[in-house]
């Protein structure tokens, strides 16, 4: 069982702040990827990445940046938050691309 | 285009009732199927898979099979508990649909409550 960890769990912050949430997972795994939920749970794909250096956007646009330095920290920004911003993040793992392991989720709310 | 539709929610039903959750998918090639569970507050946890046609993914009494006919992965439990309350999302993954595709296409998740 892959471990995968998010901080914060949750963040409250004010329009105009930038912000980092991290991702970090003790597997090894050479993908992961960036989820948004939405409040009727439906799952987006905004960024994705299959190794170090390799970055990619998903099939949701989405003001942040993301960036894959180490295998193992997988670090989502949003230079400039705004209230439409607000949802809860996914950071999952996974080696083969099938099964992915996910954190506990980010919840972020901007006011 | 890969494509999961899966029943919408809520779901409520009575501790031991049983459940089933359709799922029906749109594969260009020959995908694995996925359920994931979603407790309150936590991410999603894989609760079971089948990777071909006839498979029978398994586990914590939860059973879907792969029916490449019908195209569905519907998920079943025979006797639920209120434990069982969450969101569960039905998922593909179609390695065929294009070199180095690695990502998973999620259905819009059932909520599911289970009353005492």
């Amino acid at each position: 069982e892959a471990d995968i960890y998010q901080t914060p769990r949750y963040l409250v912050i004010g329009t105009g702040k930038k912000i980092t949430l991290e991702c970090s997972q003790t597997m090894g795994h050479d993908k992961m990827y960036w989820y948004q939920q939405d409040p009727g749970m439906e799952l987006h794909l905004i960024h994705y990445s299959y190794g170090v250096n390799s970055t990619e956007k998903g099939d949701l646009s989405s003001e942040s940046t993301v960036s894959r330095i180490r295998t193992e920290h997988f670090p989502l920004t949003l230079e400039s938050a705004r209230p439409s911003h607000t949802s809860q993040y996914l950071c999952a793992s996974s080696s083969t691309g099938e099964t992915q392991y996910f954190g506990p989720g980010t919840r972020l709310l901007v006011l | 285009g890969n494509s999961v539709t899966q029943m919408e929610g809520p779901v409520t039903l009575s501790e031991e009732a049983f459940l089933t959750i359709n799922c029906t998918y749109t594969a260009t090639g020959y995908p694995s199927l996925f359920w994931y569970v979603q407790y309150p507050g936590e991410g999603l946890q894989l609760l079971l898979k089948a990777t071909k046609a006839d498979d029978k993914g398994s586990n914590k009494g939860f059973e879907a099979t792969y029916r490449k006919e019908t195209t569905s992965f519907h998920l079943e439990k025979g006797s639920v508990q209120v434990s069982d309350s969450a969101v569960y999302f039905c998922a593909l993954s179609d390695r065929t649909s294009g070199a180095g595709s690695y990502q998973l296409t999620f259905g819009k998740g059932t909520k599911l409550s289970v009353i005492p």
